[in-house]
This record gives C-alpha cells, structure tokens and sequence, in this order.
C-alpha cells in the first residue's frame, strides 16, 4: 500500500487569507500527481494533473507546483473566499502495470467570512 | 452529457443481502473504477477496468464483484452485505488509467444493518 500524506488535516482561515497545503508521495516510479477540490454533499472535481519535475498549475486563484524527486506538491490558494471551503484531495500514480491512484485523507479547508 | 450516473442515491441493505450499484458515463472513457469514502480513511479503490472485459482489484476488493461487458456501464455487486460495507461509494472514469483527470459520479450512500 503506498503512502500519500496531506498535511495539514484541517485549516480554518479567514476570508482574504491566503494558504497552502502539502501531498507528500513516493519519491520513485512515478508517473502523475492529481490534486482535487471536494465540496461536501457533492462529489470530487478535478482541479489539476501534473506529471512532470517542476510542473506549476494555474486556475483562477489557486495553483499547485510539483517536486517528483523529493516527492511533495504543494496547494496553494491565494486570497480565500467561503467559496472555497472544501476538501481537498490529493492521489499519486505510480508507473506501474494499470496505473491506478492512490489518494491521501484530504485537507479540510473552511473559510470564515 | 450527463457524464457518470450512479444509481441508487440511498440504500439501506440487511446484513446478508445482496444488491447492485450501478455506474454508467457517456464520454466513452476506457477507464472506470469504484471507489469507497469512509471517515477519516479518505477514498480507496475497489475495483477498476481498463476497457470492456478487463477488470482488476483495487486496495480493499474484498465481499464486491464487477464486470465490464460494455463500455458505458460498470456495475458494483455486493455479494453479501455486511456492516463494514456501510460507506459512500463513488464510481469514476477517465480516459485512460493514471494520467487523465478523474469524473466522478455523485456516489451512493450504503447502509448496512
């Protein structure tokens, strides 16, 4: 079973905060870092695929970069809004055989207005 | 588009009985999988298939059952209910394995008694 760790397992900011969180993965065979935006009573959305050394997503006002070799991605989200209060969810692929992901608990992020 | 369906939405199961949740997607993705969300565990796969007729077990297969004879739809078979299968289930699909983003379904949540 591989390891995938999120850290922190929640956060409580205040609206205008701006935040990150960290997925830490296996540093070998690997082949894709998923990062995820789950919202409660709904279902998981795709927010970024990163597949290489040194890769930086963008969307809106969140953003993600990727180190493969010391095996960590970071979240970061700038200026929060009570929009963004969610769960958020990382999963390693590892290049092997049917590449299936491996997702962490999730960081729980709430943004107080 | 409706992307993935799941159905039922809610079911209560006693312990023993058997029952189906069906998953279903129309963007002719190869690639589909179950997962199950318990507390504090984040998302862990059940089972998944790469394409019509091929299936494999995921982390936690034990007591479900799949098979893929088409390539919209890929049900998830409870053999015999027991309370350690209460959870939310999500199916999901993609592309292709690992490096493409995951759609999920709105997920069925499973009442073992």
């Amino acid at each position: 079973i591989l390891n995938v760790e999120q850290s922190p397992q929640s956060l409580h900011v205040q609206e205008g905060d701006s935040t990150n969180f960290t997925c830490s993965f296996p540093s070998s065979n690997f082949y894709a870092l998923h990062w995820y935006r789950w919202e409660t009573a709904k279902s998981p959305e795709a927010l970024f695929v990163m597949t290489l050394n040194g890769d930086e997503k963008k969307k809106g006002r969140i953003s993600a970069t990727l180190n493969t070799k010391e095996g960590y991605s970071y979240l970061y989200i700038k200026g929060s809004q009570p929009e963004d209060s969610a769960t958020y969810l990382c999963a390693f692929v590892m290049n092997s055989g049917y590449s299936t992901l491996t997702f962490g608990k999730g960081t729980m992020l709430l943004v107080s207005p | 588009n409706a992307g993935v369906t799941q159905t039922p939405k809610f079911q209560v199961l006693k312990t023993g009985q058997s029952m189906t949740l069906q998953c279903a997607q129309d963007m002719n993705h190869e690639y589909m999988s179950w997962y199950r969300q318990d507390p504090g565990m984040g998302l862990r796969l059940i089972h998944y298939s790469v394409g019509a007729g091929i299936t494999d077990q995921g982390e936690v297969p034990n007591g479900y059952n799949v098979s893929r004879s088409t390539t919209e739809d890929f049900p998830l078979r409870l053999l015999s209910a027991a309370p350690s299968q209460t959870s939310v289930y999500f199916c999901a699909s993609s592309q292709r394995e690992g490096g493409d983003t995951q759609y999920f379904g709105p997920g069925t949540r499973l009442t073992v008694l």
